[in-house]
Order: structure tokens, then sequence, then C-alpha cells
């Protein structure tokens, strides 16, 4: 079965930065994008990027232009989102979701940025 | 960018009576709308892709309709589990954008 393992909680400082996995399993891993939806406590649902784990290639929400980098590693199933210069208003629980209309989700990760 | 609005924001309804959710586009998205499940603590969960088609082991009492800039996503008769909140995604054109969500009730 399709499943989408996340890496666990982070608390980062102002500045910092955070990189989070997500590690596909069920599936053939290349033939699906990848995409990242962060949640602010108490939010809506925001898209932040994706990347095609086949060539790699990437396309991130202009709000993140700059200070976020999805990678991916293929020899493990496995894709990676960092995101720098962090700030309190990043604090929020970022999922990873599986193709165009996200059919299957991470269970999550939380980030909280704090001084 | 897209710009996605659901109504009502609340829905405040009884198990057994049928729900009905509204989301609309500030502009086409053609059939390239997906509508969500979430509750606390939880990820959000595919219920509806295409407009119109249930995901994988969706119940048919879940049923979406529309297309261009008007959608709707229909429970016929409410079950204790499907209080939740509910979100409308268009997937027509980057950046993909969400609905500010809809939460329904128990009344």
């Amino acid at each position: 079965q399709v499943q989408l393992v996340q890496s666990g909680a982070e608390v980062k400082k102002p500045g910092a930065s955070v990189k989070v996995s997500c590690k596909a399993s069920g599936y053939t891993f290349t033939s699906y994008y990848m995409h990242w939806v962060r949640q602010a406590p108490g939010q809506g649902l925001e898209w932040m990027g994706r990347i095609n784990p086949s060539g790699g290639s990437t396309d991130y929400a202009q709000n993140f232009q700059g200070r976020v980098t999805m990678t991916r590693d293929t020899s493990t199933s496995t894709v990676y989102m960092e995101l720098s210069s962090l700030r309190s208003e990043d604090t929020a629980v970022y999922y990873c979701a599986r193709q165009i209309y996200f059919d299957y989700w991470g269970q999550g990760t939380l980030v909280t940025v704090s001084s | 960018e897209i710009v996605l609005t659901q109504s009502p924001g609340t829905l405040s309804l009884s198990p057994g009576e049928r729900a009905t959710l509204s989301c609309r586009a500030s502009q086409s998205v053609s059939s390239y709308l997906a509508w969500y499940q979430q509750k606390p603590g939880q990820a959000p969960r595919l219920l509806i892709y295409g407009a119109s088609s249930r995901a994988t082991g969706i119940p048919d009492r879940f049923s979406g309709s529309g297309s261009g800039t008007d959608f709707t996503l229909t429970i016929s008769r409410l079950e204790p589990e499907d209080f939740a909140v509910y979100y409308c995604q268009q997937y027509g054109s980057s950046p993909q954008t969400f609905g500010q969500g809809t939460r329904l009730e128990i009344k």
C-alpha cells in the first residue's frame, strides 16, 4: 500500500534552516510528482511547491522562492524540503503529498520556530 | 493566482441531513478541482478529483459537481464521522491554490 512517512518534529530558532524528509513506499517513486503543503496553526492549506522525482526538476510557489529547496534521493525513494531563513510565521505542519491532486499524504511534520 | 472562495464558512447540520458546500474560483479552472476532508490532528483526505470523480474508498454519499468557476460538494446523508473541515483545491493553474475551508459542525 502507498505510504508517505515524514521525519519528526523540529524546533528551530529564527534565521535557521530546517530540512524535512518524506519517504515513499508502495509505488514506483519516479512515476509521480511530490508536492509540499503547509498548514499554520488553526489556518488553511498553502501549497509550497513540487518536485519531479524522475528528473529532479522543481517548481516553487512565489511566496517561497529563494527560501525553499526540494530535492530527492531515488536510491531511498525519499524527497526533502529545506526551508531557510526561518521566521516565527513559518511555524506550521508541513506535509508531503503525492501527485497533482493529492491522493496520498504524509502524516505531517510540525516545525516550530521560536527564540 | 486563482482565488477560491468557499461558502458557507460554517455549516451546522444534524446527522442524516444533506450538506451542500460551495467553491467558487476567480477564473475558470475547467474541471481541475479537488475536495478534501480534514479532521483535527490529521492530514487532509482526498474525496473528489476532476470535480466529480470519487477517490478510492470514498463512500458514494459524497459527490462533486461543477466546472469552470462554480463547484459543489454534496454529502447526501450526513454520518457522525463526516463532521470536519472541507477544502477545495484547484490544480489547473500554477500556483495550485486552496479555498479557506468550510467547517461542518453538528447542530
